[in-house]
């Protein structure tokens, strides 16, 4: 089973500032990685998948890079709707397992 | 729209079971893959189990193997997952979830949860 390591486990980023979160994986998953994001009492949401494509509806400000072993999710100039948990998850191999997520507070 | 809405969860005495089912809608269930991810309190993403879209084929975390059977009914649009043996640590969010495309392992949407509890 790959296990996906994220960092830091909390970002304490000030609205309006970019905010980079890292994902790394135990062995290469190549871009088969994918974000969502979790907001209190709701359930995730899809951010990105193939490493770097936005889901439908998502904001230009979330970008995903990256490729084998570590990947980077960007929030260029965040919201106030974006401070939240965001995770990732390897689809490359069965099965899918997910990072333990980043939590993304104001600063 | 695609919509999954789960019921079924609650409080449940530990060796003790529950059925957890989720109702689709706003696509052709019958032709996606279906997948259970849960959530414990205050913790992070659990992968839990995976039923075929025709039924034919499961696939279950080695967690719940043995004490959990997922199934269908294509025919009801509906989503199942039967919990026997229930521990503390099986306590979490369970939450129904489509495949992004029919041979996708991403998922969009999730459901919006149903959550077991599993004490004496």
């Amino acid at each position: 089973e790959i296990v996906m390591t994220q960092s830091p486990a909390t970002l304490s980023v000030s609205p309006g500032e970019r905010a980079t979160l890292s994902c790394r994986a135990s062995q290469s998953v190549s871009s088969n990685l994918a974000w969502y994001q979790q907001k209190p009492g709701q359930a995730p949401r899809l951010l990105i998948y193939g490493a770097s494509t936005r889901a439908t509806g998502i904001p230009a400000r979330f970008s995903g890079s990256g490729s084998g072993t570590e990947f980077t999710l960007t929030i260029s100039s965040l919201q106030s709707e974006d401070f939240a948990v965001y995770y990732c998850q390897q689809y490359n191999n069965w099965p899918v397992t997910f990072g333990g997520g980043t939590k993304v507070e104001i600063k | 729209e695609v919509q999954l809405v789960e019921s079924g969860g609650g409080l449940v005495q530990p060796g003790g079971s529950l059925r957890l089912s989720c109702s689709a809608s706003g696509f052709t269930f019958s032709s996606y893959a279906m997948h259970w991810v849960r959530q414990a309190p205050g913790k992070g993403l659990e992968y839990v189990s995976a039923i075929s879209s025709n039924g034919g084929s499961t696939y279950y975390a080695d967690s719940v193997k043995g004490r959990f059977t997922i199934s269908r009914d294509n025919s009801k649009n509906t989503l199942y997952l039967q919990m026997s043996s229930l521990r503390a640590e099986d306590t979490a969010v369970y939450y129904c979830v489509k495949p992004y495309n029919w041979n996708s392992n991403w998922f969009d949407p999730w459901g919006q949860g149903t959550l077991v509890t599993v004490s004496s």
